[in-house]
């Protein structure tokens, strides 16, 4: 247990759904992340925010749509996502963005697009 | 690209040897991170470095500056030490963020 929670765990949806993913920290943290880890490929950083304000999107296609509503709570909205969508998707938080303090992992939610 | 190099990508091993995995990157950093990501996904953070040495039980952790080179250790393995060992830079005057990640090495000690 690293005190981020995420959930679900795991989701199957369709390629005209609606969904999102929910990340829960109570660390006391400024700063909340969101990965995509795809098979054979490393962890790609999708979305940062520090202090509720989003600092980082990479390049993220815009059917995923971040909110974090506060510093401790971190939305992932997805709708018409494509089969090659389908990775784990962690989210971290940290005391800062920026900082090099130790990052603090989620469990993940296993997506899959069919 | 600012690249960061794992090896071995897989390795199986007995109980009990000891376990050496090697990360290299190819421009300046300023911290390098050894990260543990077990089957069900979650990923804990095992080192921060920036430079020398830390040790943890059983884990050892050692960094080269100026070889741009780092090892992860697992003394006297043992088959819960089984995941994959992720090795993340933080490059010098990088974004808010900044880390670059390994592909990882997939460990698997059998009993």
């Amino acid at each position: 247990e690293t005190g981020v929670t995420q959930t679900p765990r795991h989701l199957v949806m369709g390629m005209t759904n609606k969904k999102s993913l929910k990340c829960e920290q109570h660390l006391g943290h400024n700063a909340m992340y969101w990965y995509k880890q795809s098979a054979k490929k490393p962890l790609e950083l999708m979305f940062v925010y520090n202090f509720k304000e989003q600092t980082e999107n990479n390049s993220v296609p815009s059917r995923f749509s971040p909110e974090c509503p506060n510093s401790s709570h971190l939305f992932l909205h997805l709708h018409t996502l494509q089969p090659e969508d389908s990775a784990l998707y962690l989210c971290a938080s940290s005391q800062e963005a920026g900082s090099i303090a130790e990052a603090f992992f989620g469990q993940g939610t296993r997506l899959t697009v069919v | 690209k600012n690249e960061v190099e794992q090896s071995p990508q897989n390795l199986t091993a007995q109980e009990g040897e000891f376990i050496t995995i090697n990360c290299s990157y190819s421009v300046g950093i300023s911290a390098l991170h050894w990260l543990q990501q077990h089957p069900g996904g979650g990923i804990v953070s095992l080192f921060m470095l920036s430079s020398g040495k830390k040790k943890h039980g059983r884990l050892i952790a050692t960094i080269n500056i100026q070889e741009k080179h780092s090892s992860l250790h697992i003394t006297a393995s043992h088959p819960r030490d089984s995941a994959v060992y992720i090795c993340a830079v933080k490059y010098s005057g990088g974004g808010a963020d900044g880390l670059t990640f390994g592909k990882g090495t997939h460990l698997i000690i059998q009993p």
